[in-house]
């Protein structure tokens, strides 16, 4: 069974560029969460997707965004990028359920803004 | 709020001997509760999981972890190191129950534990 898989794998962006991120989650997973992950901030959530709908959302300012699609592949984007938004972002999907599913992560995109 | 708490940023253990790697944990209602490892340049693997039942659950590689609700802890083990286990570990909790928000993780700010030969 293939895993979350994440591409691009590496990006360099220029500040006040835009960039879309992909996560193609494993097969019959319907939860995609995306994480970013910094020395200084550790691990911390973004948003969850789950049929198409977003479910829950972190702290985040607005120029993070995300969708999934119907075949639950997902994408997040960020706009206006901003050096402290280097970083790795982290796709994990998981099964539907009450919370008591593991999440599976991808390899992550690593994101360098200059 | 949720958090996760990892008390030692850094865990050296000899190879052969037990290692022990510290979480506790804040919530509302039950917890759900995970231990990832990530290797260099990579994401998360998944080790266990505590949802409910015994107290005491393995995982992979020979992993296990202790869920203390009285001490609000849920500690990572493993009875033998080996210099293999040398990696960034993460303790994540979710709210479970009725008080469950889907998939969205709370993570601790892990621990980087060395095993020297």
């Amino acid at each position: 069974k293939a895993g979350v898989t994440q591409t691009p794998r590496y990006l360099i962006k220029t500040r006040g560029q835009q960039v879309t991120l992909s996560c193609s989650p494993i097969s019959g997973h319907r939860s995609v969460s995306w994480y970013q992950q910094t020395p200084g901030q550790g691990l911390q959530f973004l948003f969850e997707y789950f049929s198409e709908t977003q479910r829950n959302k972190g702290n985040f300012p607005g120029r993070f965004s995300g969708r999934q699609f119907s075949n639950s592949r997902s994408e997040m984007n960020v706009s206006t990028l901003e050096l402290g938004d280097s970083a790795l972002y982290l796709c994990a999907s998981s099964l539907p359920g009450q919370g008591d599913t593991e999440a599976f992560f991808g390899q992550g995109t690593r994101l360098t803004v200059v | 709020a949720q958090s996760v708490a990892q008390p030692e940023d850094q865990v050296n253990v000899a190879e052969g001997n037990p290692l022990t790697v510290k979480c506790t944990y804040s919530v509302s209602g039950n917890p759900y509760l995970f231990w990832y490892v990530q290797y260099p340049n990579r994401g998360l693997q998944f080790l266990l999981k505590y949802i409910t039942g015994d107290n005491l659950v393995k995982g992979s590689y020979g992993f296990e972890a202790e869920f203390n609700k009285s001490q609000t802890s849920f500690h990572l083990k493993k009875p033998s190191a080996l210099v293999s286990d040398s990696a960034l570990y993460f303790c994540a909790v979710r709210r479970g129950g009725i008080y469950n928000q889907g998939g969205k993780l709370i993570f601790g700010q892990g621990t980087e534990l060395s095993v020297k030969p």
